[in-house]
Formats: structure tokens, C-alpha cells, sequence
């Protein structure tokens, strides 16, 4: 059974489209985040949920919205996509939201915007 | 100036060969993470450290809190070991918070 899971791994859309990508876990855990890693392969983190509660939400376009139905999903939703959305989009999870805790990637979902 | 960074940015190897990778940060921390990117594009966890040294089979991370470092070794290098190392670390402020060093592409050819 895979740990965090992805759908889409790959997400083809046009300029101006709304699309969502969809992260969850299995481990059981509370926290759950989603990253963005550009063309440079830099990751940046977007959102991180706490037991479905918002607690990190680094200046991300307001196009971008994050829904955590329960806490062992976090999907992230986008409006009205641009070129410079395309990266790989990265769901992680880890027990809870402490330093020392590893956190778990998803296979990530690579968006492309023509 | 980058609050984590790596180097060499780039390093080939051949197998056998001992590696390091290097990672210092400029912000407070009590912890850092060493994560390994597959060619595939997977991430995974390789350590979570917060002093001294940790081993796993041929790899090795060390961390020094006072002086800001910590080094990725890998005994033995193997073809397989080819991928990105990236170094993480936690903001005080918000522990689960991780900055991100650029990365280091390591290949290492038979």
C-alpha cells in the first residue's frame, strides 16, 4: 500500500482552466503539506494542515486553495491557471507538525500549462 | 545569500568512491533533514538529525549544531546512488517548516 498517494501524476491543462490535485495518507498522521518544486528541481513549501486546521500558508496566489476534508487528505485546488504554475507538485505527511519529525512525500503530479 | 546551501552543486564520481555533500544553514535550528530525489522523481527521507551522527548501510550524516554544517557521506558509491541530496531545515517558528538547500546532483558512473 503506498504511504501518500497522488491523483494526478501528470496534469496537462490550458491557460485559464481551474483544476485540483488530490494528496492522501495512510500513516495515519496529522499533518499534511503541499510543495512546489520549479524547473531549478527548488522546493518551496505552499500549505501544511494540522488535523485538518490551516498553519502554514506561505505567499501562494490566492489561486491556489488547499480543502482537508479529514486529516488524512489535503487537496489542493487552482483557478484560473498561468504558464508559471507549471512544476511538480509534491503532498508530504508526517506525525505532527514538531521539527523532528521525518515527513513522507507523495510521487508528486506534474502540471504542465500550455 | 540563501538561509541553507549546499555544495558542490554538482559531483560525478566513479563507483567506489567516497562521496560528501556539504550543507549549511544560517538560521537557528534544532533539527535538519537530509532527503534523497530519486531520477524517477520520488522523494524520500534519508535521516533526521539533531546531533552527531546517524548511519544507514553506506550512508552517513553528521551534524554539527554551534558551527551550522551538516555532511551527506556515502562509503562506496554505487551507480544506484545517483540522485539529488537535499538538505532541510526546520524554521524555529514553525517547526514542520522546512527550507530547502538547491540540492546536490550526484552521479556516479560504473
Amino acid at each position: 500500500d503506498t504511504a501518500v498517494s497522488q491523483t494526478p501524476k501528470y496534469l496537462v491543462t490550458q491557460m485559464g482552466n481551474d483544476k485540483s490535485i488530490k494528496c492522501e495518507q495512510n500513516l495515519g498522521h496529522d499533518t499534511m503539506y503541499w510543495y512546489k518544486q520549479d524547473s531549478k528541481k527548488f522546493l518551496k513549501i505552499m500549505f501544511s494542515y494540522n488535523n485538518k486546521e490551516l498553519i502554514i500558508n506561505e505567499t501562494v496566489p490566492n489561486r491556489f486553495s488547499p480543502k482537508s476534508p479529514d486529516k488524512a487528505h489535503l487537496n489542493l485546488h487552482i483557478n484560473s491557471l498561468e504558464l508559471g504554475d507549471s512544476a511538480v507538485y509534491f503532498c508530504a505527511s508526517s506525525q505532527d507538525y514538531l521539527a523532528y519529525n521525518e515527513q513522507f512525500f507523495g510521487p508528486g503530479t506534474r502540471l504542465t500549462v500550455l | 545569500k540563501n538561509e541553507v546551501e549546499q555544495s558542490p552543486q554538482n559531483l560525478t564520481a566513479q563507483e567506489g568512491e567516497f562521496i560528501t555533500i556539504n550543507c549549511s544553514y544560517s538560521v537557528g535550528i534544532s533539527a535538519l533533514h537530509w532527503l534523497q530525489q530519486h531520477p524517477g522523481g520520488g522523494i524520500v527521507s534519508l535521516f533526521m538529525l539533531s546531533s552527531g551522527k546517524k548511519k544507514h548501510g553506506r550512508l552517513i550524516a553528521t551534524i554539527n549544531i554551534q558551527e551550522k554544517h551538516s555532511s551527506l557521506h556515502i562509503t562506496a558509491s554505487h551507480p544506484r546512488d545517483s540522485a539529488v541530496y537535499i538538505c532541510a531545515v526546520p524554521q524555529e517558528t514553525s517547526g514542520s517548516r522546512l527550507t530547502f538547500g538547491e540540492g546536490t546532483q550526484l552521479t556516479v558512473n560504473p
